[in-house]
């Protein structure tokens, strides 16, 4: 069964470096979305991502945050300057024409 | 009032119990209802999706959405201690984002 994957599992960074996430959707899926799930907390939106370009972004997504889809399969979130509350796990998610979004294994940032 | 709220529990049921699991809204834009199982540290993993009000069974697990109440539940049947998890619901409007409830954890006891 096809499935989105994510790497790497588990980020550790130092406050103010930059850290990309991986993410490979699922292959015939067009939508692409980021969210992130502080530890204890609800999983909460970032970011979709549709024929190259964002279509929706929340408050919590700003100039430091950015997406990109290098190439046909990967689907990428840079962090340019991370902070100590960036630390969560990140989920990358995608959905094909239904509206179902089927999400990765997540990765674990630490920013110490 | 949150958009979304769910009693976090933690819900405990010896196996074989019928559990059910609720979550109501503010939204009434929201239209696509989903229940997502999410194991600790691990991706939510999509058990039900559905649109608009009304019941849709899948196996073990029906879920029910009442929009007139803005209030929709999960019940799975015969539970197992394999379904301890966090259950969370996720609802969408017109927009490309869900909005998740807290989830509630489930341990289900032999």
């Amino acid at each position: 069964e096809p499935e989105v994957t994510q790497t790497p599992s588990h980020q550790v960074t130092q406050m103010g470096q930059e850290v990309i996430l991986r993410c490979v959707p699922i292959s015939n899926h067009l939508y692409f979305y980021w969210y992130r799930q502080i530890l204890g907390q609800k999983v909460e939106f970032l970011v979709s991502f549709y024929n190259n370009e964002i279509s929706e972004k929340s408050e919590i997504f700003d100039d430091q945050f950015s997406v990109e889809r290098p190439d046909g399969s990967n689907f990428t979130l840079k962090i340019r300057s991370t902070k100590l509350e960036d630390s969560a796990m990140y989920f990358c998610a995608s959905r094909g024409t239904e509206y179902e979004q089927y999400f990765g294994p997540g990765t674990r940032l630490t920013v110490t | 009032q949150k958009e979304v709220e769910q009693d976090p529990g933690p819900l405990s049921v010896p196996e074989g119990a019928i559990v059910s699991l609720n979550c109501t809204y503010s939204n009434s834009a929201f239209q696509y209802f989903m229940w997502y199982r999410q194991y600790s540290r691990k991706g939510p993993e999509l058990l039900m999706y559905t649109y608009s009000s009304g019941n849709k069974e899948d196996g073990r697990f029906t879920a029910q959405v009442d929009k007139s109440s803005k209030y929709i539940s999960l019940f799975i049947r015969d539970s197992q201690p394999s379904d301890s998890a966090t259950y969370l619901c996720a609802m969408k409007g017109g927009g490309n984002k869900l909005t998740f409830g807290t989830g509630t954890q489930l341990k289900v006891e032999l």
